[in-house]
């Protein structure tokens, strides 16, 4: 398996405090990814970065900010936590955007906003 | 980004071949075809890719319409341990969503 942690792997916080999630890998790749997961949605991209401080929104990024001060780290932060944001979160890496590259997943967080 | 369609859920047996189908209508002539899988409440575990050509690997085979509008990912022999939701998705840059897959589920 690809040496990917995601900490913690399981959160209840309350509605309106600070969360932060983080994804660390071993592989050095260059890209990284944060993904929700819902009942009846699949999986929606929250935001990716694609280096050391560059990143870029995914699909529902609203709520969310995102940092990546290492290659190794991709932190997702939930400013002022809502039960919608009650999920699951997977942090994914890949060595290129290129053709033909594969994401690896790490385990998953669950969040539970109350 | 090409969206695709997969039916919610399919039944095999066990040792059988299971064919889960795709629709990707509206692909671009550099956008890619990749299946993955999530087993229970794991992170999705890649299967396999392609563009124009049949692929295959030690896992499966994935067949694509010669107009790419649509693609069947093969597991030649089930097992219980193929259990699973199974995604179809296509990209060609990072913002790619995962739709709701098929579940399929593998009967003894």
């Amino acid at each position: 398996d690809a040496g990917i942690t995601q900490s913690p792997r399981h959160k209840v916080t309350e509605t309106g405090t600070p969360v932060t999630l983080r994804c660390h890998q071993t592989e050095n790749h260059r890209y990284m990814y944060w993904y929700r997961q819902d009942p009846g949605h699949g999986l929606r991209l929250i935001h990716y970065s694609y280096g050391v401080k560059d990143t870029d929104k995914g699909e529902v990024s609203d709520g969310y900010s995102v940092s990546r001060s290492k290659t190794e780290d991709f932190l997702l932060t939930l400013e002022s936590a809502t039960s919608s944001q009650t999920s699951v979160y997977f942090c994914a890496i890949s060595e290129s955007a290129g053709e033909g590259y594969e994401q690896f997943f790490g385990p998953g967080t669950r969040l539970t906003v109350l | 980004d090409a969206k695709t369609t997969q039916p919610p859920s399919m039944d095999c047996a066990e040792g059988r071949a299971a064919n889960l189908p795709c629709n990707h209508s509206t692909i671009s002539g550099n956008e890619y075809v990749y299946w993955y899988r999530q087993i229970h409440s794991q992170g999705p575990q890649y299967i396999i890719h392609g563009l124009k050509n049949n692929e295959t690997n030690e896992m499966a085979s994935l067949i694509i319409t010669e107009d790419r509008k649509s693609s069947t990912l093969i597991l030649p022999h089930a097992t219980l341990r193929d259990t699973a939701v199974y995604y179809c998705i296509v990209r060609v840059i990072q913002k790619v969503t995962f739709g709701t897959g098929t579940k399929l589920q593998v009967i003894p």
